[in-house]
């Protein structure tokens, strides 16, 4: 069974930039989770999704960043112009169902660094 | 939103010996993790436990809900325990991380 993958494990950019991050959610999973850990610091939410939906985006900043899980095909984070402060490690989880009562699995993030 | 601390921040073993650490959080909650990042950054899901008590080898964790804490038992530490250990709380579906606790195993 494979886990949850997320590509690319590294990525560079040069700032205004654009970062496209992929993550595929485990097999049967529907839910789809978005974290960030910026260095030094803990994990923070970011957006929450189901297919072709947005449950919550609370967690993820109003500008130059956007989320979506098409019907087909992985969940991508997009971060439009990115700037320094953008560097961190990207977490995507997924569930069977509402974390509420689900347990989350992790992928093994994307490590982006802006130059 | 709910609060995590975690406790110690920081922890230095000599390889073999046993550490506690623990999780406290501001409210009750649906669901409750704990997990490892290792060295490489990766993290590995170490337990599911809103309630009760559960054992994984060397590692076991006890989660008493009505008191609003968990602990992560650690016997017979190895240098590959050392990373940082997070505990993660939800009430409805967003996780909220502790700082985490980093364990440095020497031999």
């Amino acid at each position: 069974n494979a886990g949850v993958m997320q590509n690319p494990r590294h990525l560079v950019r040069r700032r205004g930039q654009e970062a496209r991050l992929r993550c595929s959610p485990m097999k049967g999973h529907s839910h789809v989770y978005w974290y960030r850990q910026l260095p030094e610091e803990g994990l923070k939410f970011m957006v929450y999704l189901q297919k072709e939906n947005i449950i919550d985006e609370s967690g993820m900043p109003k500008e130059r960043f956007s989320a979506e899980f098409p019907k087909e095909g992985p969940s991508i984070l997009r971060i439009q112009q990115v700037v320094r402060g953008d560097s961190a490690a990207y977490f995507c989880a997924s569930s069977q169902g509402t974390a509420s009562y689900n347990e989350q699995f992790f992928g093994p993030g994307t490590r982006l660094t802006v130059l | 939103g709910i609060q995590v601390e975690q406790s110690p921040p920081d922890l230095i073993l000599q390889e073999g010996a046993n550490s506690t650490l623990r999780c406290n959080f501001s409210d009750s909650v649906n669901n409750l993790q704990w997990f490892h990042q290792n060295p490489w950054g990766q993290l590995i899901n170490l337990f599911y436990i809103p309630s009760g008590t559960k054992q994984n080898g060397r590692l076991s964790a006890t989660t008493v809900a009505t008191e609003r804490y968990s602990l992560l038992y650690i016997s017979s530490s190895q240098t590959t325990d050392s990373g940082v250990y997070f505990c993660a709380v939800s009430g409805s579906y967003q996780l909220t991380f502790g700082k985490g606790t980093k364990l440095s195993v020497i031999p």
